[in-house]
């Protein structure tokens, strides 16, 4: 069984677009998160979600429109994609709160837009 | 603000010892952590360490002095398989700041 599961995995699309990337856990976790991969490898945090509700916006453009429709789910839809959007988005949940140093990751969607 | 500086990469032998150092800028991190990425996948976690000195976890042990901002993984009788990136990474309320990751090269 996956524990945080997510799709597509990749996803290539057009300038101008909008895309919705979907992210489960089953693992039974409070919190989920929202993280880009840039080219370089720096992992960067966007959105952190406790029991459906947001608790951290890292600036992040408004293009970029999280939803969890329970404690279970969060998924990202992103308004009019952007070159610089392309990387690769990772979903990731903790137990809770408290634990937020222990993560489990899914597999990431590889993001490309041309 | 909040950062966190690592060595981009290191090489090192099968069999060797091999230490990732990280030293991080910020008085709101209560803890840090080790992330291990192979290409192509998913930040997986390794160990977390709340208080100062050595957490050890099989062959992978960690260390954390918050008095000198500093913390390592090291990394024992080195396998193959252990070539990946390692992140560390802050925790602060809610989130994790990651550093920008060492790409390990194990050579036989």
């Amino acid at each position: 069984d996956t524990a945080v599961s997510q799709t597509p995995k990749y996803l290539v699309t057009q300038m101008g677009n909008d895309k919705s990337i979907k992210c489960e856990q089953n693992l039974g976790h409070d919190t989920m998160y929202w993280y880009k991969q840039d080219s370089k490898k720096f992992l960067k945090i966007m959105f952190s979600y406790n029991n459906k509700e947001l608790i951290i916006n890292e600036t992040v453009p408004n293009r970029f429109s999280p939803k969890s429709p329970d404690k279970a789910h969060l998924n990202l839809h992103i308004n009019s994609l952007e070159l610089g959007d392309s990387a690769v988005y990772f979903c990731a949940s903790s137990q809770d709160r408290s634990r937020d140093y222990e993560q489990y990751f899914g597999p990431g969607t590889r993001l490309t837009v041309t | 603000g909040q950062s966190l500086e690592q060595p981009s990469e290191v090489t090192a032998v099968e069999g060797a010892i091999v230490q990732i150092n990280c030293t991080y800028q910020t008085s709101g991190f209560y803890g840090l952590s080790w992330y291990q990425q192979h290409d192509g996948g998913a930040p997986t976690f390794l160990s977390y360490n709340a208080l100062d000195g050595l957490e050890e976890t099989g062959r992978f042990s960690s260390f954390l002095s918050r008095s000198d901002s500093y913390g390592y993984l090291l990394l024992q009788e080195l396998q193959m398989k252990d070539s990946a990136s390692y992140f560390c990474a802050g925790s602060s309320p809610g989130k994790l700041i990651f550093g920008q990751g060492t790409e390990l090269s194990v050579k036989p």
